[in-house]
């Protein structure tokens, strides 16, 4: 039972664009969602994270919004660069699920120079 | 900079056979885990292991086990491989800080095919 879901599998989006990365969770414990980034051959690494008593955290060019009634967040990546092409996974976690991290299916983002 | 080091990039392994996956980390993380990496999947977590000695099941044990001896080093083990488990391997480490959450870090991952 997938409780977190990335319902795009990808994404291309021009240079200087913004990107928008979305993602649904099903379980209301979970306390703090995370965005990872992967590039090939290369081990995810952390990106930006949002506590659930938060609406919004900026960090850059990336920011993460979290509506809790909609369980629904977006990661917002302004302005895109090339560099930005990776595949992007959100990931969820809480106490109430002894910390253990729930992760989406993953976007693969393009950004088209 | 932390460092998760796994042992092998690239496995290839016959039907039944008993395949070890190593993983290493550097900066005395006390939290352990595994995960297999599958298109349309995501990351699932098969082991987890917060202390030497100790280990938890995630989400998809079956077929595999784990060893953590040294608290460095985590290992997978498949005790009879089968096509179905292949996939891409991840290992991550993370520190226990009594944070609401401790950033995971992972490994380059081990992509294994079993013919």
């Amino acid at each position: 039972d997938q409780q977190v879901k990335q319902n795009s599998p990808s994404l291309s989006v021009q240079e200087g664009r913004i990107s928008i990365l979305n993602c649904d969770y099903t379980n209301s414990m979970f306390d703090y969602f995370l965005w990872y980034k992967k590039y090939p051959a290369e081990g995810p690494t952390f990106l930006i994270s949002i506590s659930s008593i938060k609406d919004k955290n900026e960090d850059g060019r990336f920011t993460v919004f979290l509506n809790k009634s909609a369980k629904h967040l977006s990661l917002h990546i302004v302005p895109s660069q090339p560099g930005d092409s990776a595949v992007y996974f959100c990931a969820a976690t809480g106490t109430s699920v002894g910390n253990q991290f729930y992760f989406g299916t993953g976007t693969s983002l393009t950004v088209i120079p | 900079d932390v460092k998760v080091t796994q042992s092998s990039r690239y496995l290839v392994k016959r039907t039944g056979e008993k395949v070890f996956l190593e993983c290493v980390q550097d900066m005395d993380h006390e939290n352990m885990f595994w995960y297999r990496q599958d298109p349309g999947l995501g990351l699932r977590l098969i082991y987890f292991s917060y202390d030497v000695k100790m280990k938890e099941k995630g989400d998809i044990p079956e077929g595999y086990s784990v060893s953590r001896e040294k608290k460095e080093r985590f290992s997978l083990i498949l005790e009879s491989a089968s096509t179905n488990q292949t996939s891409m391997y991840l290992c991550a480490s993370s520190p226990r800080t009594g944070n609401a959450w401790d950033e995971q870090f992972f490994g380059p991952g081990t992509r294994l095919t079993v013919l």
